[in-house]
């Protein structure tokens, strides 16, 4: 059964800095990851897909990295700021399926 | 991507009453699919809603409990029935977007719609 973890379970940083979000899964027989921004009471807004062969993905100040050998993935973000306060949700697909496994989420807080 | 909206946005229920959620989408997508989020969790996979079929169900979850139709392939709905306390969550609809050759497969979710049941 896929097990999907994200590490840290919540973030507080200055506006400006660089961070990383963590993602760790059980299986590595994956189809995709995807990385999906929540914001409070709101539904979820894709932000990168990966596929199983693609190593990362790029969109502005966001960085996504795939190594599925190690069942891990890392978000970057770059020169955050207060906008990017939000939940971010890590979730795979498995080869074969359609169903995606979540992980519990980053609480991120940008201060401004 | 696809634009998918969702009714109601919220409500408040009575334990026993049922709820049906609507979802549309913008565009024809092959795959549609329901999702809960408990307060303070992250998102499960209900159900995958077939067109023409009855739907999919992952383990836990059963029709009785939440019938899912889909008539077409921009239109689904979800019913939350015999509501209990433990049924307050948000409960969001999504579907897959495939672009193109290569197939992105994205996911693309509604803006959910929270339940409560007092």
């Amino acid at each position: 059964k896929q097990e999907v973890t994200q590490i840290p379970a919540a973030l507080s940083v200055p506006e400006g800095e660089n961070l990383v979000l963590n993602c760790s899964f059980t299986d590595s027989a994956i189809y995709n990851l995807q990385w999906f921004r929540q914001d409070p009471g709101k539904g979820l807004t894709s932000l990168l897909l990966i596929q199983s062969s693609q190593r990362e993905q790029t969109s502005g100040r966001l960085n996504a990295s795939l190594d599925k050998s190690s069942g891990r993935s890392t978000l970057y973000i770059a020169a955050s700021q207060p906008g990017d306060s939000a939940t971010y949700l890590c979730a795979v697909r498995a080869a074969g399926g359609n169903k995606l496994v979540f992980g519990a989420g980053t609480i991120l807080r940008v201060k401004s | 991507s696809a634009v998918i909206s969702q009714k109601p946005s919220r409500d408040i229920c009575q334990r026993g009453t049922s709820l049906t959620i609507q979802c549309q989408v913008d565009s024809q997508v092959t795959m549609m699919f329901w999702y809960r989020q408990q307060p303070g969790q992250s998102l499960t996979l209900i159900a995958t809603a077939n067109q023409g079929s009855e739907a999919t169900y992952e383990s836990g979850f059963v029709i009785d409990k939440f019938p899912i139709s889909r008539p077409n392939l921009t239109f689904s709905t979800l019913t939350v029935s015999n509501m209990s306390p433990e049924d307050s969550s948000i409960y969001l609809c999504s579907v897959e977007d495939r672009v193109g050759v290569t197939g992105t497969d994205t996911q693309y979710f509604g803006p959910g719609t929270r339940l409560t049941v007092l």
